[in-house]
């Protein structure tokens, strides 16, 4: 069975740093695009990021460009999200999730939860 | 303010139809067949119940189904059941940014 688990969420003040993990088992995580999607408590869907099979390739919302860095390792099967100068409206559930096709995520972790407070 | 507009909610009856709608621009829905479904129950994680317009991944049953009509997409749920209470959310994807468009969810209750 597909899993992806991620790990590394926690409180945080603003203006720090976390990162975020995602470990992914069930199916061959070099031949996927992945993502990281997140959710403020009691409100919507965001699209954050994501990465190419090789982690060549990385696009970020513009909410979090230039503090936000996905990676993977694919020798560890593992999705990451370096997180910086945090503010607390990135307060969210943070999921990662494989890419099906064209942006499309077709399998999702459980979220981990980032609060962003002082 | 999401990108795409969804009712906050909808309701109906065991044993009943419902469809939720999803309206974005010619930019996004109207020009993409990207769009998908997500399902997700309190304190869950999202589903994908419908990927590409209206195909089913394995294991969805074939209650939902998925339609599209210019800047507007569509989720019919027939033959309610309890379990189908839920928040619904669209999503129209593309290979050029924004990359992911979310409504911003359709909280159904089965009455």
């Amino acid at each position: 069975d597909v899993q992806l688990v991620e790990s590394g969420g926690g409180l945080v003040q603003p203006g720090g740093s976390l990162r975020l993990s995602c470990a992914a088992s069930g199916f061959t995580f070099s031949g996927h695009w992945m993502h990281w999607f997140r959710q403020a408590p009691g409100e919507g869907l965001v699209w954050v990021s994501r990465i190419d099979k090789s982690g060549t390739t990385r696009n970020y919302a513009d909410s979090v460009k230039g503090r936000f860095t996905i990676s993977r390792d694919n020798a560890k099967n593992t999705l990451y999200l370096q997180m910086s100068s945090l503010r607390a409206e990135d307060t969210a559930y943070y999921y990662c999730a494989r890419d099906y096709y064209y942006n499309q995520a077709d399998q999702w972790g459980q979220g981990t939860l980032v609060t962003v407070s002082s | 303010q999401s990108a795409l507009t969804q009712p906050r909610s909808v309701s109906g009856s065991p044993g009943q139809s419902v469809t939720i709608s999803c309206t974005g621009t010619s930019r996004d829905i109207g020009t993409y067949n990207y769009i998908s479904w997500y399902q997700q129950h309190p304190g869950r994680a999202p589903k994908l119940m419908i990927s590409d317009v209206s195909k089913r991944p394995s294991g969805v049953p074939d209650r939902f189904s998925g339609s599209k009509s210019g800047n507007t997409a569509s989720l019919t749920i027939s033959g309610l059941q309890a379990e189908d209470e839920a928040d619904y959310y669209c999503c129209s994807c593309s290979g050029s940014y924004p990359f992911v468009l979310f409504g911003g969810g359709t909280k159904l209750t089965v009455l």
